[in-house]
């Protein structure tokens, strides 16, 4: 079965900080990996996902995350935080191609505060 | 193009009391999930219908089931409702290419 984890609960940083949050999941299989992000007030919205290719991705707003197959990572990355990131984040692994196994699996989020 | 829709938006239930939440998928989409985001423990998932079949369930309890109907728009049921029931319950709907989990905004249920 797939799992998620999400090492960092609540991280602090201020403004121009560079960002990487951790997540590392568990599947034997191939895998789609994603982020979402929560907004205060707002849906679930995609920031990147991963199925194939170059494990460096790009997403929106300046984030980033590479895929280390080896380590079951999927780490975000953003080189500069702004006040507007303040969020909860959200890593999510999927089992690649169609099958009963092709739920969604969410780590527990990260919560990122940034001071102004 | 309107997005995944949830019903009702807020909701208050007493103890072993039912309840049906509702999910209206993003149009064309044939496959939605459900899932329960309590405080501090992440989105848990609860439960994925596609083409009207329920093809898996996350670790809850029986009294936690639902349906997709031919329209591809779904119900979440809750029996026996328990305090650490209340939770905010997600609805995610996706398409046939599997490329983007889109969310609703929710149902905020309490059970007092």
């Amino acid at each position: 079965a797939q799992s998620v984890s999400q090492h960092n609960h609540h991280v602090i940083l201020s403004e121009a900080a560079s960002l990487e949050l951790g997540c590392n999941y568990s599947y034997g299989g191939t895998v789609n990996l994603f982020w979402y992000v929560q907004y205060p007030g707002q849906h679930l919205q995609l920031l990147l996902k991963y199925f194939s290719g170059d494990p460096l991705v790009k997403g929106i707003k300046g984030f980033e995350a590479e895929f280390i197959k080896s380590k079951f990572s999927f780490n975000l990355r953003k080189p500069s935080v702004q006040w507007s990131d303040t969020a909860e984040y959200f890593c999510a692994v999927q089992s690649s191609g169609y099958s009963s196994a092709s739920k969604i699996i969410f780590g527990s989020g990260t919560r990122l505060s940034i001071r102004p | 193009e309107a997005g995944v829709t949830q019903s009702p938006t807020h909701l208050i239930k007493t103890r072993g009391q039912q309840v049906t939440l509702r999910c209206s998928p993003i149009s064309g989409h044939t496959s939605v999930y459900w899932y329960q985001q309590a405080l501090g423990l992440g989105l848990q998932f609860l439960l994925w219908y596609d083409e009207g079949e329920e093809r898996n369930r996350g670790n809850f309890p029986p009294r936690f089931s639902g349906r997709q109907f031919p329209n591809y728009s779904s119900e979440l049921n809750v029996n026996a409702l328990e305090l650490e029931d209340s939770a905010l319950y997600l609805c995610a709907s996706m398409g046939r290419g599997f490329l983007e989990a889109f969310f609703g905004q929710g149902t905020r249920l309490t059970v007092v």
